[in-house]
């Protein structure tokens, strides 16, 4: 059953806490995004890795960190310094299809919430 | 810097009737053009693309209408059913950015039985 898996679903951060957001695909696509999404403010880009070992930042970096050490596996860890966490955190990976067709395949995302 | 507009934020229609939603975009080196459907606690789905070289494209229901000189383009759904309830995501990429997508604010669309 080939697909990306987010876990937790839910995940709660104390004060000055770090946290990690695991996602996992099994799709074999190369390229693998992580979005935040907010209510009214759409899906914006945190950071996105192309290729095992290389990352970039996306619109919204900072507070943020990744590491991209295995294909599979692209794990975001909120930092301390992200002031205002809480949002729904959505993981994807892509391939470019027939004619270009740039399809990105998203995980069932995590609610991260501070206590 | 919001590239992508959509609106409106929401849209409640009846069943049968026809839901219109809405994205204008600024950068003209936008070469490709997706909707991306999402339910509550699910991650958005690709629903249908558009390329600027085409002025519209239909997928069953799902009519994507684009306007190349008002750099805007619209999502239409014929014959709104419940099922269709959900957000909404338009969005763009250049041909240099990969799979990179910027995505509009979103739709909440409620379609009533």
């Amino acid at each position: 059953d080939g697909g990306i898996t987010q876990s937790p679903k839910y995940l709660f951060r104390k004060e000055g806490q770090n946290v990690t957001l695991s996602c996992e695909q099994n799709l074999n696509h190369d390229a693998m995004y992580w979005y935040r999404q907010d209510p009214g403010q759409g899906l914006r880009l945190i950071y996105y890795s192309q290729i095992v070992n290389d990352f970039q930042k996306g619109d919204i970096a900072e507070g943020y960190s990744v590491s991209r050490e295995k294909k599979e596996s692209f794990p975001l860890t909120v930092t301390s310094a992200q002031k205002n966490p809480t949002a729904f955190y959505l993981c994807a990976s892509s391939i470019v299809g027939v004619r270009g067709v740039r399809k990105l395949f998203f995980g069932s995302g995590t609610q991260l919430s501070v206590l | 810097q919001q590239q992508v507009k959509q609106s409106p934020q929401s849209l409640i229609v009846q069943k049968g009737g026809i839901s219109i939603i809405n994205c204008a975009y600024e950068n003209t080196a936008f070469d490709y053009f997706p909707w991306y459907q999402q339910f509550p606690g699910k991650g958005p789905a690709l629903l249908i693309a558009i390329r600027p070289d085409v002025s519209e494209k239909k997928e069953g229901r799902f009519t994507i209408s684009f306007n190349k000189s008002a750099k805007q383009f619209s999502l239409h759904i014929m014959d709104s059913q419940p099922g269709d309830s959900a957000t909404y995501f338009c969005a763009a990429s250049w041909k240099t950015s990969g799979s990179r997508l910027t995505f509009g604010e979103g739709t909440q669309l409620t379609v009533n039985p």
